[in-house]
C-alpha cells in the first residue's frame, strides 16, 4: 500500500545545512511535494519535484530525489531561525489525494 | 487571490453539543479535502470530494462525524455530538482537477476544543 515515511525530529544550528529525508512507497507516483507548517498555521506548498527529475534548486532549497530508492530529500541551504517548522513530504495519489508522511520537526538554534 | 478559507478560526464548545466546520475552496478547484491534525495521530484524512461528490470516506472516524458539499464554493464538515476526543486541528484542502502537477492548497485550519 501507499506509505510515506520521515523522521520526527532534527535539530542544527543556524546558518548550518538541513537535511530532512523521506522514503515512499508508490512507484508510479509522478509528484512528490514538501509542505512547510509554522506554528498555528496551515500546510504551506514550499516545493515540489517531478518524478522525472533527479534534483531540483529554488533558491536555498535543494530536493534529491531518488527514484530507485524511493527516497526523497530536502536540504535547506544556511538554515535560520525562521526555518524552524515542521516538514511534510507527500507524494501523489488517486484522485489528487496526497499521501503525507509523519512530519519532520526542525528546531533551529543558535 | 483568495486562498482556502475555514471558518470559525477557534471554537470551543461542550460534549454533546453540534459543531460545524466550514470550508470555502479556491475558485475553479474540482478537488476538496478534510484532514485532522493531533499530537498523537498526525495529519489523518477524513474524507475527500471531486465535483461535489465524496470519492472516499473511509477515514471518517465515526457516524457522529459527517460532511457535505452542496456546491463547488462550500463544504461543510459536522460533528453531532461532540466528544472531547474530537479536539484537534481541522483543516481543509483544495486542488485543481487532473494528472499532473495538481498541489493541494490548505486554509489555515479550524482549532477545535471539546470541553
Amino acid at each position: 500500500g501507499e506509505d510515506v515515511e520521515q523522521s520526527l525530529f532534527l535539530s542544527v544550528r543556524e546558518g548550518d545545512s538541513s537535511v530532512i529525508n523521506c522514503t515512499y512507497t508508490d512507484s508510479s507516483s509522478t509528484y512528490l511535494y514538501w509542505y512547510k507548517q509554522e506554528p498555528g498555521a496551515g500546510l504551506q506548498l514550499l516545493t515540489y519535484i517531478f518524478s522525472n527529475m533527479d534534483m531540483k534548486q529554488d533558491q536555498r532549497l535543494t530536493v534529491l530525489l531518488n527514484k530507485k530508492d524511493k527516497h526523497l530529500s530536502l536540504r535547506i541551504a544556511d538554515t535560520q531561525t525562521g526555518d524552524s517548522a515542521i516538514y511534510f513530504c507527500a507524494e501523489k495519489g488517486g484522485y489528487n489525494k496526497l499521501i503525507f508522511g509523519a512530519g519532520t520537526r526542525l528546531a533551529v538554534h543558535p | 487571490d483568495a486562498g482556502v478559507i475555514q471558518s470559525p478560526r477557534h471554537e470551543v464548545t461542550e460534549m454533546g453539543q453540534e459543531v460545524t466546520l466550514r470550508c470555502k475552496p479556491i475558485s475553479g478547484h474540482n478537488s476538496l479535502f478534510w484532514y485532522r491534525q493531533t499530537m498523537m495521530r498526525g495529519l489523518e484524512l477524513l474524507i475527500y470530494f471531486n465535483n461535489n461528490v465524496p470519492i472516499d470516506d473511509s477515514g471518517m472516524p465515526e457516524d457522529r462525524f459527517s460532511a457535505k458539499m452542496p456546491n463547488a464554493s462550500f463544504s461543510t464538515l459536522k460533528i453531532q455530538p461532540s466528544e472531547p476526543r474530537d479536539s484537534a486541528v481541522y483543516f481543509c484542502a483544495s486542488s485543481p482537477q487532473g494528472q499532473g502537477y495538481q498541489p493541494q492548497h490548505f486554509g489555515d485550519g479550524t482549532r477545535l476544543s471539546i470541553l
